[in-house]
């Protein structure tokens, strides 16, 4: 069974710039959560997505967006790039959701560069 | 604000010493699981633990969840090289279904 796939791997930005990172899951998962991973930070919550409705929201600008297709293939969207925005962009697929026990199966993140 | 601090933050032992990471809140939390990352990669679910007071194993690694649902410890027995990475402590709050992750601790095991 495949894994959850991330792409592109690697991204280079520069500031005021737009960017779209996608995200597969495991087959037969319709959960799909986006985390931001920064050495400051941490790993913080961006959103998730079941059945391409946004189901759960972090505490990101309205600059951080996503969507998810029927297949739940999901994208993640941010607007006017700034310098703080340099992270690791982890997905995570389950198959019904963020609800106490469920697994979250992560891929291997999208590195994100904003010069 | 929730916050779940990790201590150590850092961790550094030489191959066949136990070490135990530490995850403590004010916050309650429904369950709490416990994650390893290794560079290049996502986060590996190690464990979910679900009742105050519970311990699971599994092979060298000890999870204890808090009797209050607040804190959770993980211990290693005989760390080896294959150990080596950053550890994460996650809750779930009843009601919200998103997890706050911890901040995490990153070992090193020394051959």
């Amino acid at each position: 069974k495949a894994g959850v796939t991330q792409t592109p791997r690697y991204l280079i930005k520069t500031r005021g710039q737009q960017v779209t990172l996608s995200c597969s899951p495991i087959s037969g998962h319709r959960s799909v959560s986006w985390y931001q991973q920064t050495p400051g930070q941490g790993l913080q919550f961006l959103f998730e997505y079941f059945s391409e409705t946004q189901r759960n929201k972090g505490n990101f600008p309205g600059r951080f967006s996503g969507r998810q297709f029927s297949n739940s293939r999901s994208e993640m969207n941010v607007s006017t790039l700034e310098l703080g925005d340099s992270a690791l962009y982890l997905c995570a697929s389950s198959f019904a959701g963020l609800a106490g026990t469920d697994t979250q199966y992560f891929g291997p993140g999208t590195r994100l560069t904003v010069l | 604000t929730q916050l779940l601090e990790q201590s150590p933050q850092f961790l550094s032992i030489q191959e066949g010493e136990n070490l135990t990471v530490y995850c403590n809140s004010s916050s309650v939390f429904s369950s709490l699981q416990w994650y390893r990352q290794e560079p290049g990669e996502g986060p590996v679910l190690l464990v979910t633990v679900v009742t105050g007071g519970e311990v699971k194993k599994l092979k060298r690694l000890t999870f204890q969840f808090g009797d209050a649902r607040k804190d959770s410890s993980l211990h290693i027995t005989a760390a080896q090289p294959g150990d080596t990475g950053l550890y994460l402590c996650a809750g779930l709050t009843s009601g919200t279904y998103k997890y706050i992750f911890g901040t995490g601790t990153r070992l090193k095991v020394l051959a």
